[in-house]
């Protein structure tokens, strides 16, 4: 069955970096795209951007251009999302999910990332 | 603020059926058929109900359905159970500039 299992919660401190990685199994991880998505707590979806595991390129969403950074290792079907200069509005729950160009079918469980000083 | 526009709430009796619309532009919704609708239950991570406006994942039963009119898509869930109880997000690919927008949820009351 298809699985995505990303790393665990973080703590970080304001300026910091974030890596959060999301190993994926049960199908050809280099057949499917990677989103990575983000909820803040009590709040809605938000759009970061996908990595096409094959080629390695990425789509950024405009707000995340310049501050993210998607990647891949195709030899262990992991895909890591980074994301620096933190701040506390970056403190929300990652999610990576497999998916076609625009919908996402299957999703990891998220990794909880809380930025504080 | 969301880019896509949803009720904050909407709720349905037992068995009855309730729709979920997802208004946006002619940027977005009304340009384009890639409407998703995903469900989400408190503390887990958000399921696919719906892509491709109306396209039902293997699995999801048939009490869900999705159509589109112009700028405003809408979610239908038919027969409601006690476990449709959940958020609802609507999805639309708008561009090559922006890409995916969400909109801000619904949370559906099964009563």
């Amino acid at each position: 069955q298809v699985q995505l299992v990303q790393s665990g919660a973080e703590v970080k401190k304001p300026g910091a970096s974030l890596r959060v990685s999301c190993k994926a199994s049960g199908y050809t991880f280099t057949d499917f795209y990677i989103h990575w998505v983000r909820q803040a707590p009590g709040q809605g979806l938000e759009w970061m951007g996908r990595i096409n595991p094959n080629s390695g390129g990425t789509i950024y969403a405009q707000k995340f251009r310049g501050s993210v950074t998607m990647a891949r290792d195709t030899s262990i079907s992991t895909a890591y999302m980074e994301l620096s200069s933190l701040t506390s509005d970056d403190t929300v729950v990652y999610y990576c999910a497999r998916g076609g160009h625009y919908y996402f079918d299957f999703w990891g469980q998220g990794t909880l990332v809380t930025v504080s000083s | 603020q969301s880019a896509l526009a949803q009720p904050p709430s909407a709720s349905g009796s037992l068995g009855q059926s309730v729709t979920i619309s997802c208004t946006g532009t002619s940027s977005d919704v009304g340009a384009y058929d890639y409407v998703s609708w995903y469900q989400q239950h408190p503390g887990k991570a958000p399921k696919l109900m719906i892509s491709e406006v109306s396209k039902r994942p293997s699995g999801v039963p048939d009490r869900f359905s999705g159509s589109k009119s112009g700028n405003t898509a809408s979610l239908t869930v038919s027969g409601l159970q006690a476990e449709d109880e959940a958020d609802y997000y609507c999805s639309s690919y708008a561009g090559s500039n922006n890409f995916v927008v969400f909109g801000g949820g619904t949370k559906l009351t099964v009563l």
